[in-house]
């Protein structure tokens, strides 16, 4: 049985530019929240999708948006990146609107 | 809002010796709480979930937590530690809304290194 998968490992983008990074939830789970991860820091909730909606935001610009499919796959997208957007990147998932998450191996996105 | 307050940044222990991380939150109602480990460069795996009913619940790899309402804590526990167990250890709690789980919220990590 598959965990969480993340695409790709790492990126590498410049000030300026677009990323889209992808996440597959672990079978039978089918909602999806992605974090980010500054280096030292603990994860920063982003958003929430469940049933193809954002259920719940945090405290991110609207730079940030996100999609859910009806395979329950997502994807993160970031607009206009930032230096400061470097991090890495983490997709959990879980059952129904269930309070335990199981997070993938994450995305390292660098920005120069 | 609910927050989290990991008061070590570090923590140094001898192999086999025993370990306490510390973790304290804030929550208007009963809080869910986790326990998450990550290795280098790695995501997060849950050892342990509070929650409810009994305040000690144990977890994978020898961990144990307690739950304690009265100090807000939710300390993290290991008889012996093995050096594969030098990692960063998260605390979080969980919201809720809507009849469901929101985001998590994590403490900023306490990094454990152990000496041999």
């Amino acid at each position: 049985d598959a965990g969480v998968t993340q695409s790709p490992t790492h990126l590498i983008k410049t000030r300026g530019q677009q990323v889209t990074l992808r996440c597959s939830p672990k079978s039978g789970h089918d909602t999806v929240s992605w974090y980010q991860q500054a280096l030292g820091q603990g994860p920063q909730f982003i958003f929430q999708y469940y049933e193809e909606e954002e259920r719940q935001r945090g405290n991110f610009p609207d730079r940030f948006s996100g999609h859910q499919f009806p395979n329950y796959s997502s994807e993160l997208n970031v607009n206009a990146l930032l230096l400061g957007d470097s991090a890495l990147y983490l997709c959990a998932s879980s059952p129904g609107l269930s309070d335990t998450q199981y997070f993938g191996p994450g995305t390292r996105l660098t920005v120069l | 809002a609910q927050s989290v307050t990991q008061p070590d940044i570090h923590i140094t222990v001898s192999e086999g010796a025993s370990l306490e991380l510390r973790c304290n939150y804030s929550y208007g109602a009963t809080p869910y709480l986790f326990w998450y480990v990550q290795s280098p460069g790695q995501g997060l795996q849950l050892l342990l979930k509070y929650f409810s009913g009994d305040t000690l619940v144990q977890g994978i790899k020898g961990f144990e937590a307690e739950f304690k309402r009265s100090q807000s804590s939710f300390n993290l526990r290991k008889p012996s530690v093995h050096w594969s167990d030098a990692a960063e250890y998260f605390c979080a709690v969980v919201g809720r809304s809507g009849g469901g789980a929101d985001g998590l919220t994590f403490g900023k990590g306490t990094h454990l290194i152990i000496q041999p």
